[in-house]
């Protein structure tokens, strides 16, 4: 049974770095063609693709946000870590990472956290 | 980056058959899943590889995708299928996923 839970700060200040932090079971992140992924949404918008990290440690990054976003991975520890820079009250979102068993053109997310929301504000 | 385009509200009435489309450049030759969003929860997979359902999602939910539009199609709608529907796509040029801008699907 796979699951996945997101961890980090619920509130942080503008200009600040974010960090989130994936837990997940159920799976491990060594086996071929599975990634993990970052999505987020704000407060009544849709779903924003961040940022992937591959069983290979191939990673992805929305372009939008590249220059911004660092996707790591612990297999040992069976956690995924996003960080965000230079944070910004429209980074205000509930942060979910999400399993997917494919790669390339069949890509999905078959499993989610729960979601973390994070609030940008002094 | 390539573009799905989605209707921001569908509604229908119990019983009858919602359709929810997902539009985009030649998207029948991509390969198009579909999340369910309720209120307050993560999103659920309810369609994958166009029409194919993953365990425990019931028969009503369907899908095809052909041409520049796929549409996710739910037979008999029931109060409980109120929710976001967002569809999902691989963008080959870009190597990443990309999700449309999501239906909000009002059962009257």
């Amino acid at each position: 049974q796979i699951t996945l839970k997101e961890s980090g700060p619920t509130l942080v200040k503008p200009t600040q770095t974010l960090t989130l932090t994936c837990t997940f079971s159920g799976f491990s992140l060594s086996t071929s063609a599975v990634s993990v992924g970052w999505i987020r949404q704000p407060p009544g918008k849709a779903l924003e693709w961040l940022a992937l990290i591959y069983w290979t440690d191939d990673k992805r990054y929305s372009p939008s946000l590249r220059s911004r976003l660092t996707i790591t991975k612990d297999t040992s520890k069976n956690q995924v870590v996003l960080t965000m820079t230079n944070m910004d009250p429209v980074d205000t979102a509930t942060y979910y990472c999400a399993h997917s068993p494919n790669s390339g053109s069949y890509f999905y997310f078959d499993y989610w956290g729960q979601g973390t929301l994070v609030t940008v504000s002094s | 980056s390539y573009v799905l385009t989605q209707p921001p509200s569908v509604s229908e009435a119990p019983g009858k058959t919602a359709r929810i489309t997902c539009g985009g450049n030649n998207i029948g030759s991509k390969s198009v899943h579909w999340y369910q969003q309720k209120p307050g929860q993560a999103p659920v997979l309810v369609i994958y590889y166009d029409s194919d359902r993953p365990s425990g999602i019931p028969e009503r939910f369907s899908g095809s995708n052909s041409g520049n539009t796929a549409t996710l199609t739910i037979s008999r709608v029931e109060a409980g299928d109120e929710a976001d529907y967002y569809c999902q796509v691989w963008d080959s040029s870009g190597d990443h996923p990309v999700f449309g801008g999501g239906t909000k699907l009002t059962v009257l």
